[in-house]
């Protein structure tokens, strides 16, 4: 089955702690996974994806295909990180088609 | 400004009572979808569509329609609504044209939907 699996529903580090935002998979074929945020009262928006190898707002995520993991991290929390994150996944030759998201994370960064 | 834009934002209706929630996009994208968003459940796609008379269901279609006769047009159609439709939506597009390559959805503002 295809799944997407964020484990904690809520994340809460202070300002400068590591961040870690968990996102374990579950996909037959080639996968595509992307993160997405949403601030407070903004519209969801795309943070980054896996194929793009970038670093967005010093948030990093690395695809691991033998743990099914990817996993978002940024070395030194900021308060305006405080935000809805989910992880999303779609078939790597599929744009445009089903996009599965997980349950998402609520990151909160305390001063 | 490029944007996506959905009505009625928000939406009180009665059990049985047929509704259209519309969403249009002016950035000219084929790809289009509908998502709902439940507490603990996230986002779930119910139907999306890659370009003009194209469309296909997501996880979750069940009580849905969608069409999609115009590039910018995708609308969401209730016809019988039930109390487990109570949610809010959110309709997206996206365009195999970007560049660089991002396969970046764009998002709507969200309809917030209450079916008594």
């Amino acid at each position: 089955a295809q799944r997407v699996t964020q484990p904690e529903k809520l994340l809460s580090v202070f300002k400068g702690a590591p961040v870690e935002l968990k996102c374990n998979y579950s996909y037959s074929g080639s996968p595509e996974l992307f993160w997405y945020v949403q601030y407070s009262r903004q519209r969801l928006q795309l943070l980054l994806r896996h194929i793009s190898r970038e670093s967005i707002k010093g948030f990093t995520a690395d695809l691991n295909k033998g743990e099914t993991s990817f996993h978002l991290k940024k070395p030194f929390a900021q308060e305006e990180d405080s935000a809805m994150y989910y992880c999303a996944l779609r078939g790597l030759y599929n744009q445009g088609g089903k996009l599965i998201f997980g349950q998402g994370t609520e990151l909160s960064v305390k001063p | 400004e490029a944007q996506v834009t959905q009505n009625p934002r928000y939406l009180i209706t009665v059990t049985g009572k047929k509704l259209t929630v519309t969403c249009s996009q002016n950035m000219n994208h084929e790809y289009m979808s509908w998502y709902r968003q439940d507490p603990g459940l996230g986002l779930r796609q119910i139907y999306y569509s890659m370009n003009v008379e194209v469309t296909d269901k997501g996880d979750v279609p069940e009580g849905y329609k969608v069409s999609r006769k115009e590039k910018r047009n995708f609308p969401l159609i209730l016809e019988s609504p039930s109390p487990n439709q109570t949610s809010l939506y959110f309709c997206a597009s996206s365009s195999p044209r970007e560049r660089p390559p991002r396969d970046t959805q764009y998002f709507g503002p969200g309809t917030r939907l209450t079916v008594l």
